[in-house]
């Protein structure tokens, strides 16, 4: 079974540019969620999505970031304009359905300069 | 505010013996609590998981105690081995297994030969 898939890996831009990121969930899971990581601390909740409805968005910077689940499967996540405090690692992660564990994509390290 | 404290920043312990994690939590909604285990540059991968109704759960070396009065629960890997070494982090969950995850910062496991 494949697992979570993500794009690009790495992705460097300048302050106030635009970017996106890409997630392919595993296949038949329902609900799919976006976490940011800055480094030292443990990921944080930015979206949930069930299928293609937003279930959790509260810890969204929703001035800058926004994200869409076209269709129940893939999703982009975009953020503009960026700002320095947006470098992180940005995971994307999917579960069949509710008490069952998530599972995480290898990740997209951004750095803002 | 944390929500999910791992206090250890790191641990080391020798091969073959006993690592315990240690995590702690104040929300009381939380009512499913995981462990997710996490290489450089590679995303968190799942480890075990506990709802809040057993006290135990156990899959191979690894055993998950979650003391529910203190708002404890600890990891448990017996015997620890060269491949154990990794970030781990402590995640809970509310909303009947259907929320995002809430992170601790994690415990950064290093065993020695």
């Amino acid at each position: 079974e494949a697992g979570v898939a993500q794009s690009p890996r790495y992705k460097i831009i300048e302050k106030r540019q635009s970017v996106a990121f890409w997630c392919n969930p595993i296949s038949g899971h329902a609900t799919l969620y976006w976490y940011q990581q800055i480094l030292g601390q443990g990921p944080k909740l930015l979206i949930q999505f069930q299928n293609n409805g937003v279930v959790d968005d509260s810890q969204l910077p929703k001035d800058r970031f926004s994200a869409e689940r076209l269709k129940g499967v893939d999703s982009t996540l975009k953020i503009q304009p960026a700002k320095l405090e947006d470098s992180a690692v940005y995971l994307c992660a999917s579960s069949l359905r509710d008490l069952q564990a998530q599972f995480f994509g290898p990740g997209t390290r951004l750095t803002v300069l | 505010d944390q929500q999910v404290k791992q206090n250890s920043p790191s641990l080391s312990v020798q091969e073959g013996r006993i690592s315990i994690l240690n995590c702690d939590y104040t929300n009381s909604m939380f009512d499913y609590f995981l462990w997710y285990k996490k290489y450089p540059a590679e995303g968190p991968t799942f480890l075990i998981s506990i709802s809040s109704i057993k006290d135990k759960n156990e899959d191979g070396r690894f055993t998950v105690f979650l003391n529910k009065s203190a708002k404890h629960l600890s990891l448990h890997i017996v015997p620890s081995q060269p491949g154990d070494s990794a970030v781990y982090f402590c995640a809970a969950q509310g909303g009947g297994g259907a929320d995002g995850l809430t992170f601790g910062k994690g415990t950064h496991l290093i065993i020695q030969p």
